[in-house]
């Protein structure tokens, strides 16, 4: 199985200020034949169900604000949010869809304000 | 609109069964891969299993942990995907979520999520 890791566990962040989240997979998640990498990044508010931000390492999906960028390529990945705001406090996934069928979630990263 | 929603949770004893279901609009169920995803109270995400599209037979795959005592199914006809759960631990307790597989190609990028339903092992 590919085991994904995070890093950190957990940050605070002053409002505005730069939010950095590091994502490793065990083994490459770039497919050669079409240059992509299958991993996504995903959003966890509490009380809530996890919300796709970001697909394909580095792709935006519609209506995810531009503060939020994703970076990487097969192995290692980063999530960055460059000003944060009080919305964007919430737990935040890494996640490989390469290894059908056995796709796997890195353990999380807790954002908050300082 | 694409809509997911989880039923079926509840407060069930060790070794015992459950079945969860998925009812899904907005897209056609056959279509697109189905995962179930849990996530224990105060941890991360596990995901469970799928079952693929038509394309790819409506096979499914599980997760190490869950392999042998869940089995997840659909019925095209009700829009329904389920999740059966044998043996259940009470490490099971969690809340289920079904997710769906954003094309036939790209089975595992989950991009529509229901809110899920609270499953409870417990004597």
């Amino acid at each position: 199985d590919i085991v994904m890791t995070q890093s950190p566990d957990s940050l605070a962040v002053s409002l505005g200020e730069r939010a950095t989240i590091k994502c490793k997979s065990s083994q490459s998640v770039l497919y050669s034949p079409n240059n992509k990498n299958y991993l996504a990044w995903y959003q966890q508010k509490p009380g809530q169900p996890p919300k796709l931000l970001i697909s394909w390492a580095s792709t935006r999906e519609s209506g995810v604000p531009e503060r939020f960028s994703g970076s990487g390529s097969g192995t290692d990945f980063t999530l960055t949010i460059s000003s944060l705001q009080a919305e964007d406090v919430a737990v935040y996934y890494c996640h490989q869809y390469y290894a059908t069928p056995l796709f796997t979630f890195g353990p999380g990263t807790k954002v908050d304000i300082k | 609109e694409v809509q997911l929603v989880e039923s079926g949770g509840g407060l069930v004893q060790p070794g015992r069964s459950l079945r969860l279901a998925c009812a899904t609009s907005g897209f056609t169920l056959g279509d697109y891969a189905v995962s179930w995803v849990r996530q224990a109270p105060g941890k991360g995400l596990e995901w469970l299993g799928f079952i693929r599209t038509k394309d790819h037979g409506g096979t499914t795959g599980y997760a190490a942990s869950v392999k042998g005592r869940f089995s997840i199914s659909r019925d095209e006809s009700k829009s329904i995907a389920y999740l059966q759960m044998n043996s259940l631990k009470t490490e099971d307790t969690a809340v289920y979520y079904c997710a769906r597989g954003s094309s036939s190609y790209y089975e595992g990028l989950l991009d529509y999520w229901g809110r899920g339903t609270l499953v409870t092992v417990s004597s």
